[in-house]
């Protein structure tokens, strides 16, 4: 699976936009954008996926750059409830092993 | 509601004294999975699998066992535990390439 980068923190206050960055440069043509989000120590929670289309759902929206080398995951409205470490993993399906590194840590505030 | 349930969620216990993590899904899926996580290590697979009868290991398969009998079952099975598996463990689900839903989360303290 090709391998991400991410911010290590970002900040946002109260209501804005999050906008959390992702670079997956060597991503295959299979591979699909995922994003997970962990708050605390509890278990992982799947947030949106995307495999060259931009996405859309009740928690957030994923850009993908056209040449799909990067993506973007936005929270519309930030809420305290969004603080948490946000993964961007590459993967070709469900059934494939979870590379998650170090993730963004991120911090909403009042 | 779907869900992955994961038992005990918190065990302390000692060096040799076997002991299983079950995980039971009610999706349906074909393929489970467990991981660890550690600080600064992040998840790594311990095991995984396909579907019922078929497992094979992931990143970090030493020291654990697995089973999977049933299609909603997958047990982690530690037989002789020990300190260095001092560990928060997840098991997961999934099918095709929908996204892989995760329990709360084992916290297993072994002295």
């Amino acid at each position: 699976d090709a391998k991400t980068t991410q911010p290590t923190s970002m900040d946002c206050a109260e209501g804005r936009a999050a906008n959390l960055p992702c670079n997956h440069s060597t991503i295959s043509g299979n591979e699909y954008v995922y994003w997970y989000r962990q708050i605390h120590s509890q278990g992982p929670q799947y947030i949106i996926h995307g495999l060259k289309n931009n996405e859309t759902n009740e928690m957030a929206s994923l850009i993908i750059t056209e040449d799909r080398k990067s993506s973007t995951l936005i929270l519309p409205h930030a809420t305290l409830r969004d603080t948490a470490v946000y993964y961007c993993i590459v993967s070709v399906s469900g059934y494939s092993t979870l590379t998650f590194g170090k993730g963004t840590m991120l911090l909403v505030s009042p | 509601e779907a869900q992955v349930t994961q038992n005990p969620r918190y065990l302390i216990t000692v060096t040799g004294k076997k002991l299983t993590v079950t995980c039971s899904q009610n999706m349906n899926h074909e393929y489970m999975s467990w991981y660890r996580q550690d600080p600064g290590l992040g998840l790594r697979q311990i095991y995984y699998s396909m579907n019922v009868e078929v497992t094979d290991k992931g990143d970090v398969p030493e020291g654990y066992k697995v089973s999977r009998k049933e299609k909603r079952n997958f047990p982690l099975i530690l037989e002789s535990p020990s300190p260095n598996q001092t560990s928060l463990y997840f098991c997961a689900s999934s099918t095709g390439n929908q996204p892989q839903h995760f329990g709360d989360g084992t916290r297993l303290s072994i002295l």
